[in-house]
């Protein structure tokens, strides 16, 4: 099972919108509405940010959102703020055999 | 508050064993299927192995099945990984996580312990 592909950064300016994509196959991504993704400050433990594909635990900022289209996802953060600044993780579903694939990440800088 | 504790890294020689452990507390443990991740140094995020709630499903990773071995104790609370014939690629943070599994999510996580294979 591959890594689901992830663009390695991702930038933008506070207030502004950053938006990236988490790909993956028809196996997994494209398969099942299980996408989540995952904040990871260094040092840190990851945070699960969004599930589903688009629903937001509670506590996790509006300015987090996720959708979906075929065998790819997508995170976007709204209104950056400097914490926004980490490094973050898709995940899918992959069925029966091997349960779960992560994304390659992408590190996100607030400018 | 949920919270989860892992323990038992360390420095270990390539072909070497070790067991890694995660107490959980905060919520009904048993209601729970949870899991291990790990991640090398510097790299992404890998999901190891799967437990269900009674221990009677389990499921790896390709590159660990017949070298690691998962398991839980509920009435300690705790989760286990035992790591055989390790690999100088199995350097890496574990982490356990609590899986929800209607939703295919992993909602809390351990803090992770460090896991290094020397070849």
């Amino acid at each position: 099972q591959s890594a689901l592909t992830q663009p390695p950064s991702a930038s933008g300016s506070p207030g502004q919108s950053v938006t990236f994509s988490c790909t993956g196959a028809s196996s997994d991504v494209g398969g099942y509405n299980y996408v989540s993704w995952y904040q990871q400050h260094p040092g840190k433990a990851p945070k699960l940010m969004i599930y589903e594909v688009t629903k937001r635990p509670s506590g996790v900022p509006d300015r987090f959102s996720g959708s979906k289209s075929g065998n790819t996802a997508s995170l976007t953060v709204s209104g950056l703020q400097a914490e926004d600044e980490a490094d973050y993780y898709c995940s899918s579903y992959a069925g029966s055999n091997n349960l779960y694939v992560f994304g390659t990440g992408t590190k996100v800088t607030v400018l | 508050e949920v919270q989860l504790v892992e323990s038992g890294g360390g420095l270990v020689q390539a072909g070497g064993s070790l067991r890694l452990s995660c107490t959980a507390s905060g919520f009904t443990f048993t209601d729970n299927w949870m899991s291990w991740v790990r991640q090398a140094p510097g790299k992404g995020l890998e999901w190891v192995a799967h437990v269900k709630q009674d221990g009677s499903e389990k499921f790896y990773v390709d590159s660990v099945k017949g070298r690691f071995t998962i398991s839980r104790d509920n009435a300690k609370n705790s989760l286990f990984l035992q790591m055989n014939s390790l690999r100088a690629e199995d350097t890496a943070v574990y982490y356990c996580a609590r899986a929800r599994e209607s939703t295919k999510r992993f909602d809390h996580w351990g803090q992770g312990t460090l896991v290094t294979v020397s070849s």
